[in-house]
């Protein structure tokens, strides 16, 4: 298994472009998330889903959108780029549910580092 | 709503030191709780979780329902401890909100 796989690793963004953080994982997960990390601060969630076709705000939802047409792929889309984007962004996925024999560990990708200038 | 707060932000010890990250829950319910560890420039990955009772790279946490509380406790900490730590809860929550994060720097 690959895991939670996110693509590009890197990029530079102009003010007022747009872009799309690919994730993709093959764990068969339910609950997919996204979380922006700014430099020297925690995590914080900007979307998440649990499930195909569902999706919900997190704590930083403004400026981004999300899809989830299928159970592997949720992609983050930035909306006219701004500075105060300038993050490191984290997918992650779990299986989600209650049952606490399965773990319910939470996998993280590797992380995009995103610049906008 | 499912909440926790780790009160540090950054913790600073020498080696050989006592570490102890503070991680405080506020929900009902049968809390689960993990502890997460960034190293740096790696991703997130669990470092233990309550359920299993397990020690990893020396570390315990304990879930205190009395006190709401699963701190994570080191006896004595090592140079390649620092990194930033996160408590989590069950993902069973589905809004999954981390707390705000500890910074260790272990200094020799």
């Amino acid at each position: 298994n690959a895991g939670v796989t996110q693509t590009p690793k890197f990029r530079i963004l102009k003010i007022g472009q747009s872009m799309t953080l690919q994730c993709a994982q093959d764990m068969n997960h339910n609950y997919m998330y996204w979380y922006r990390q700014d430099p020297g601060m925690g995590l914080k969630l900007i979307y998440y889903s649990v499930g195909a076709g569902i999706t919900d705000k997190g704590e930083v939802p403004n400026g981004y959108n999300v899809s989830r047409s299928t159970t592997e792929d949720f992609p983050l889309r930035l909306e006219l780029a701004a500075p105060s984007q300038t993050s490191v962004y984290f997918c992650a996925s779990s299986y989600g549910g209650t049952d606490l024999s399965s773990g319910n560990t939470i996998y993280f990708g590797e992380g995009s580092w995103l610049t906008v200038v | 709503a499912q909440r926790v707060t780790q009160p540090e932000k950054l913790l600073s010890v020498f080696k050989g030191a006592p570490v102890e990250l503070k991680c405080n829950y506020s929900y009902s319910g049968s809390p689960e709780l993990f502890w997460y560890v960034q190293y740096s420039r790696q991703r997130l990955q669990l470092l233990l979780r309550h359920i299993s009772r397990e020690s990893i790279k020396g570390f315990t946490a304990d879930l205190n329902k009395g006190e709401t509380s699963f701190h994570l406790k080191k006896p004595f900490a090592q140079e390649e401890d620092s990194a930033m730590y996160y408590c989590a809860p069950n993902t069973g929550f589905q809004k999954l909100v981390f707390g705000t994060g500890t910074r260790l720097l272990v200094s020799p």
